[in-house]
């Protein structure tokens, strides 16, 4: 199947600094790009839907000026984790749509974060 | 009204043993798709079968079988003869199609365990 990677896979940051999450479809072209946070034994949250080219559409309650996604090739996505506190601590996966067949959404292998 | 509903927060089986685990969803729209996916204790989360609303034969992949009854709106994934490898997270997962863009809702999920 199509291969999704995101980098890092962990990452411990302080309070008040960035963080860049990158996430990458290694074999296919990727239309579509998501964002989901996931809490310890919850479900998947989607922040924000990615397309290539154009802005990040965003759900309610995410604030994009703090979550800042850019879709700048169909390969690459990243989210940005700015001013981190330690309630942004989570696990992000990423996932990728090609456009074709049953639309199936590939997921990246997440990013835990942890802010100090 | 939430779009995906998993009633069994968790589940118990015998190894050899079949077990069903439930989803109904909700949706106005004609062309939808349904998936299931896998969720180990590493977090990545694994694609195990796909339903798509037109098809008239219930989904099947190995020892997954997807029981699809489109009336009653469930989607219910199948497994046969569990295996310890099987404990897990698993979300049943909706998409649909809103203004030309896919958009994907997720169940809350079950957690599977296997007993030896």
């Amino acid at each position: 199947g199509a291969v999704v990677s995101q980098h890092p896979s962990r990452v411990i940051c302080k309070s008040g600094t960035s963080v860049k999450i990158e996430c990458r479809s290694l074999d296919f072209q990727a239309t579509t790009m998501f964002w989901y946070r996931q809490f310890p034994k919850k479900s998947l949250m989607l922040m924000a839907t990615s397309n290539e080219g154009s802005k990040a559409t965003y759900e309610q309650g995410v604030e994009k000026d703090k979550f800042l996604i850019n879709h700048a090739s169909l390969t690459l996505s990243t989210l940005t984790v700015t001013s981190a506190h330690p309630e942004d601590s989570s696990f992000y996966i990423c996932s990728a749509i090609s456009g074709t067949g049953n639309y199936e959404q590939y997921f990246g292998p997440g990013t835990r974060l942890t802010v100090t | 009204a939430q779009k995906i509903t998993q009633t069994q927060p968790g589940m118990f089986v015998q190894e050899k043993e079949a077990v069903t685990l439930d989803c109904t969803y909700d949706t106005s729209d004609q062309s939808y798709g349904l998936f299931w996916y896998k969720q180990p204790s590493s977090g990545e989360m694994i694609f195990l079968i796909y339903q798509g609303s037109y098809d008239e034969q219930n989904a099947t992949e190995g020892r997954y079988s997807l029981n699809f009854q489109k009336a009653r709106k469930s989607a219910n994934l199948v497994i046969s003869a569990s295996q310890l490898g099987d404990s897990a997270m698993y979300f049943c997962a909706m998409r649909e199609r809103l203004y030309n863009f896919n958009k994907f809702y997720f169940g809350s999920g079950t957690k599977l365990n296997v007993k030896p």
